[in-house]
């Protein structure tokens, strides 16, 4: 059975940093590629960032590109994401989620039960 | 980047009847290399994560009923619920994975009337 479990949100101050992780389960980590999908209280789904299974290629959504930083881990089965400089705008429940192909092109088959990210004074 | 655009943003349908959203992207999603729409449909109940229905326009994800079906190609795209269930209340997102970012269309609301 697959599963994620993310960890390592709570509240931050705006300009501060939170890692998160998400631990894999049941599958062949190392063979699938990994993303963060983030949500704002009350809105809808935004796209965060993908990391190939690899780990050779990383991409980011505009709005994170310099701040936040996608890893993983394929070793220990753990996908992470450095979130740096943070602000208000990113507060949000973030999502591990799991590329359903081997190919970076591909939708989110499994996700975890999602961890809150507050970013405030 | 490629905007999605659902509609409606809410939807009020009876028991047993058909549901319809429709979901346009502003740029194309087929990969006319391999014939697949890189388009994806989602389901969030209150409190949940979401759950894949359908990827490649209208391959349904191992599990779902047999009710849901996904239809169309290019930019224009159509999320159906033939019959629909008390369990079905939900909102459904629509997604482009054909270029990055991934985006996801703004969700439509769907409750019973």
């Amino acid at each position: 059975e697959v599963q994620l479990l993310e960890s390592g949100g709570g509240l931050v101050q705006p300009g501060g940093s939170l890692r998160l992780s998400c631990a894999a389960s049941g599958f062949t980590f190392s063979s699938y590629a990994m993303n963060w999908v983030r949500q704002a209280p009350g809105k809808g789904l935004e796209w965060v960032s993908s990391i190939s299974g690899g780990d050779d290629r990383r991409f980011y959504t505009d709005s994170v590109k310099g701040r936040f930083t996608i890893s993983r881990d394929n070793s220990k089965n753990t996908l992470h994401l450095q979130m740096d400089s943070l602000r208000a705008e990113d507060t949000a429940v973030y999502y591990c989620a799991k590329g359903s192909l081997s190919s970076d092109y591909s939708p989110a088959d499994y996700w975890g039960q999602g961890t809150l990210v507050t970013v405030s004074s | 980047d490629i905007v999605m655009t659902q509609s409606p943003d809410s939807l009020a349908v009876s028991l047993g009847e058909r549901a319809t959203i429709n979901c346009k992207s502003s740029q194309s999603v087929l990969y006319t290399s391999e014939n697949k729409n890189y388009f994806a449909w989602y389901q969030q109940k209150p409190g949940q994560p979401p759950k894949l229905l359908i990827y490649w326009a209208s391959t349904r994800e191992s599990g779902v009923p047999d009710r849901f079906s996904g239809s169309g190609s290019g930019t224009d795209f159509t999320l159906t619920i033939s019959s629909l269930q008390a369990e079905d209340v939900a909102v459904y997102y629509c997604q482009q994975y054909y270029s990055v970012p991934y985006t996801f269309g703004q969700g439509t609301k769907l409750e019973i009337k």
